[in-house]
């Protein structure tokens, strides 16, 4: 039973363009909600995260939005750079518990 | 700063072999992790360290097991590869702050069983 659900395996954008990448779950209790970047051949580095409590986290071209009624996250970058392709992971944790990934989706930004 | 240091990079193992993946981190942090990757999937956690002397599986602990007996050191020891745990594995620590909790990941150990 997956918890956290990327739905779009992948994902194309043409550069200066926003690119919205989206998540859900299914875990009421999940209070703190994290994106990460993975490069090819790289680990996964933290991006921005967002507690509960707010419905908004911006960081420069990164805002991440969270609905909690419907239970869905997105993350929005604008405008979108060629830099920016890589796969990105929703992660979601409640309390003090340890990280629940999505399967991620592959952003490809082309100039 | 080193981080999350995980080595070896890559390895091939033999069916029956056995290995330790080592995992070092230099930021003080309590919270230590392993994580396989499988392709096309997420992150599965292996097993996980609230800190030095405490260990617990994860979602996937069967065939692993873990040590820490330091903060900075967190090894996963695979004691009878098998093919089903050919994959990358990445290693992680956390610290808890009053936003959170932020894990930051090694660059990942690709193992390939045969």
């Amino acid at each position: 039973d997956q918890q956290v659900k990327q739905n779009s395996p992948s994902l194309s954008v043409q550069e200066g363009r926003i690119s919205i990448l989206n998540c859900d779950y299914t875990n009421s209790m999940f209070d703190y909600f994290l994106w990460y970047k993975k490069y090819p051949a790289e680990g996964p580095t933290f991006l921005i995260s967002i507690s509960s409590i707010k419905d908004k986290n911006e960081d420069g071209r990164f805002t991440v939005f969270l609905n909690k009624s419907a239970k869905h996250l997105s993350l929005h970058i604008v405008p979108s750079q060629p830099g920016d392709s890589a796969v990105y992971f929703c992660a979601a944790m409640s309390g003090y518990s340890t990280l629940t990934f999505g399967k991620g989706t592959m952003l490809l930004v082309s100039p | 700063n080193a981080g999350v240091t995980q080595t070896p990079k890559f390895r091939i193992l033999k069916i029956g072999q056995s290995m330790t993946l080592q995992c070092t981190q230099d930021m003080n942090h309590n919270y230590m992790y392993w994580y396989r990757q499988d392709p096309g999937m997420g992150l599965k956690l292996i097993y996980y360290s609230v800190g030095a002397g405490i260990t617990d599986k994860g979602e996937v602990p069967n065939g692993y097991n873990v040590s820490r007996s330091t903060t900075e050191d967190f090894p996963l020891r695979l004691e009878l590869a098998a093919p089903s745990q050919t994959s990358v594995y990445f290693c992680a620590s956390s610290y808890w702050d009053t936003d959170g909790n932020t894990i930051y990941f090694g660059e990942g150990s690709w193992l390939t069983v045969v």
